[in-house]
């Protein structure tokens, strides 16, 4: 089946660093991958949406100059989070769809637990 | 505007009794539905989904949902329960089929299963 893999799965960075997050489809590709946001025992926040090619789209309330989105090939998109502070700590998951099929259910990450101290 | 409502932030089961997991949607068009499941500090992993062919659908693991458009639901039954099934499982809406299609997801059923 559909891999996705994230790298890293935890990170823990000091406060105004920048952590970079990445996301790989790894047997198929993802024109469209999703960045999402998961606060403790809480559902999914969609965060942007990352489009091979061109800018991502952002939902509202998200800082695109925080969090930036680069989707440079066609098997991975990255997150980065820059000056990070320690309400940035949360669970981050991204996800992906394979382009070859129409109404393809999205593939997620293992996630990355990321902890700004 | 669409929208998921799971009934029940917490079920508990005795393993071998049935699990129900209650999913409500609103969406202005015939939607497609999802039932994924997520272990502690992991993705998640999709069980089933609804595209509107076959309005019974089975997942993964033993799991079914059946599309009811008149009560707009999509509730996730099991007839057994497995400790293995212990999780969180969240339902999921999507309006569209395109290649962009956003999903909205219901806050989440966390599912504790009993010896």
């Amino acid at each position: 089946g559909a891999v996705v893999s994230q790298h890293p799965s935890r990170v823990i960075c000091k406060s105004g660093t920048s952590v970079k997050i990445e996301c790989r489809s790894l047997d198929f590709q993802a024109t469209t991958m999703f960045w999402y946001r998961q606060f403790p025992k809480q559902s999914l926040m969609l965060m942007a949406t990352s489009n091979e090619g061109s800018k991502a789209t952002y939902e509202q309330g998200v800082e695109k100059d925080k969090f930036l989105i680069n989707h440079a090939s066609l098997t991975l998109s990255t997150l980065t989070v820059t000056s990070a502070h320690p309400e940035d700590s949360s669970f981050y998951i991204c996800s992906a769809r394979d382009a070859g099929h129409l109404i393809s259910p999205l593939h997620f990450g293992n996630g990355t637990r990321l902890t700004v101290t | 505007a669409q929208s998921v409502t799971q009934l029940g932030s917490h079920v508990s089961v005795s393993e071998g009794a049935l699990v129900l997991l209650r999913c409500n949607y609103s969406s202005s068009v015939p939607p497609y539905l999802f039932w994924y499941v997520q272990y502690p500090n992991q993705g998640l992993q999709l069980l089933l989904k609804y595209t509107s062919a076959a309005t019974l659908v089975k997942g993964i693991n033993g799991f079914e949902a059946e599309f009811k458009k008149s009560e707009t639901s999509f509730h996730l039954t099991k007839p057994s329960a497995h400790m293995s099934d212990a999780a969180e499982y969240f339902c999921a809406v999507s309006d569209s089929g395109g290649s962009n299609y956003k999903l909205t997801f219901g806050k989440g059923t966390l599912l504790t299963v009993n010896p």
